[in-house]
């Protein structure tokens, strides 16, 4: 079946450095990605959609100069987290729709990002 | 996007005994899907009911829709201790849209 990858599973960083975090549809293109924010115990958050070859639509409340998405391919999305403070721990989790099969949309494994 | 509510907020039963979970969304949908969530890892899909189903059964999983409340409900019976883990209800609109997730349910149960 349809696969998406993410890349880191986990990430430590200095408070003020950029993240990079990256997801990938394995045997599907996908025009469309997704992007959630999961803090502890809570359930995820759609952050932005990620629109390949166009600027991503941010949720209300999401700082598009902080969080930085880039679809430059079918089948790659890119959140990058600049200048990453403690506030920004949590998990992201990518997700994909294959659109052109089975409509399904299947999720990556996620990233852990920790800024100390 | 708008959150439905999920409740209870956490659920806590011995091996054995049966564990409902319901799940409320505020506008039409396409579909519905349950994952289950390990702490700290990724999510696992369990089971989508469509809107003109009403009920679906997997393994020991039983999944009810009622698209007039605008609710679903989960149940899980002859827990195991395996099953502890948070499980969250989504909502699929049609079309090329993200999943919105419920609150979700920390179920745990005990041995």
């Amino acid at each position: 079946g349809a696969v998406v990858s993410q890349h880191p599973s986990r990430v430590i960083c200095k408070s003020g450095t950029s993240v990079k975090i990256e997801c990938r549809s394995l045997d599907f293109q996908a025009t469309t990605m997704f992007w959630y924010r999961q803090f502890p115990k809570k359930s995820l958050m759609l952050m932005a959609t990620s629109n390949e070859g166009s600027k991503a639509t941010y949720e209300q409340g999401v700082e598009k100069d902080k969080f930085l998405i880039n679809h430059a391919s079918l089948t790659l999305s890119t959140l990058t987290v600049t200048s990453a403070h403690p506030e920004d721990s949590s998990f992201y989790i990518c997700s994909a729709r294959d659109a052109e099969g089975t409509g399904e949309l299947f999720f990556g494994e996620g990233s852990r990002l920790t800024v100390l | 996007s708008q959150q439905g509510e999920e409740d209870p907020q956490a659920l806590s039963i011995q091996e054995g005994e049966n564990a409902t979970m319901n799940c409320s969304y505020k506008t039409s949908i396409n579909n519905l899907q349950w994952y289950r969530q390990n702490s700290g890892r990724g999510l696992v899909h369990l089971i989508l009911i469509r809107s003109n189903e009403r009920e679906k059964h997997s393994g020991r999983l039983r999944v009810t829709l009622d698209t007039s409340k605008k609710s679903s409900s989960l149940l899980i019976t002859a827990s195991r201790a395996a099953d502890t883990a948070s499980y969250f209800c989504a909502t699929d609109a049609w079309g090329n849209t993200p999943l919105v997730f419920g609150k979700g349910t920390r179920l745990s149960v005990i041995a």
